[in-house]
């Protein structure tokens, strides 16, 4: 079976720091996989998909970027972070015709 | 701009009653849409989806109701069970296969023993 592994569960950076969080699936081979923010009292908003290795589409013009470096595994990073970079961020995969399953999330304050 | 919204940011029901949960969308364009129930410090988790052929579809005390002329879907739970408290996710895609959700902004229920 499928299963998606995202870390860290929690993360607290000051300011101007950097970010690397990461994500990897097992059990399939070349998902579609995506990054999403939950922002505190907002909705589910998509950040990043990749439809495959190098290939990363952007939603929303920002401080963070996404690199998929292998086929299973789905990097999220920003060089400075900002203090509105906070939030619950949760990566997620499909196989096509599938819905989305997401990881855990990692739980991301900014101070 | 919304496409989807979930107007009913909290909702609270008694054990047992039904619970309806209300999604309206903008996009003509969205023909498949699905149901997420989320706990805290948890991902999302899929429930229930529907495609615009139909109007209804069923899975144990899920159902989910689908209206094309008003664009507007709901989630029927019944009965409400204490587990069921959690943010309910809306979402709505071009396709079954689309590559893309758009997500509600979540509606928080909470079942009252």
């Amino acid at each position: 079976s499928q299963t998606i592994h995202q870390w860290p569960a929690t993360l607290v950076q000051p300011v101007g720091s950097p970010l690397s969080l990461e994500c990897t699936v097992e059990g399939t081979s070349n998902p579609n996989l995506y990054w999403y923010r939950q922002a505190a009292g907002r909705g589910l908003q998509l950040l990043f998909y990749s439809v495959g290795i190098g290939q990363i589409s952007s939603e929303v013009p920002q401080n963070l970027s996404a690199s998929r470096p292998q086929d299973r595994q789905f990097i999220l990073s920003s060089k400075k972070l900002l203090l509105s970079d906070s939030g619950f961020y949760l990566c997620a995969w499909t196989g096509g015709a599938a819905p989305l399953h997401f990881g855990n999330g990692t739980r991301l304050t900014v101070t | 701009d919304q496409q989807v919204k979930q107007n009913s940011p909290s909702l609270s029901v008694q054990e047992g009653r039904i619970s309806i949960l209300n999604c309206d969308y903008t996009n003509s364009m969205f023909d498949y849409f699905l149901w997420y129930k989320k706990y805290p410090a948890e991902g999302p988790t899929f429930l229930i989806s529907i495609s615009s052929i139909k109007d209804k579809n069923e899975d144990g005390r899920f159902t989910v109701f689908l209206n094309k002329s008003a664009k507007h879907l709901s989630l029927h739970i019944v009965p409400s069970q204490p587990g069921d408290s959690a943010v309910y996710f809306c979402a709505a895609s071009p396709s079954q296969g689309a590559q893309k959700l758009v997500f509600g902004q979540g509606t928080r229920l909470t079942i009252n023993p």
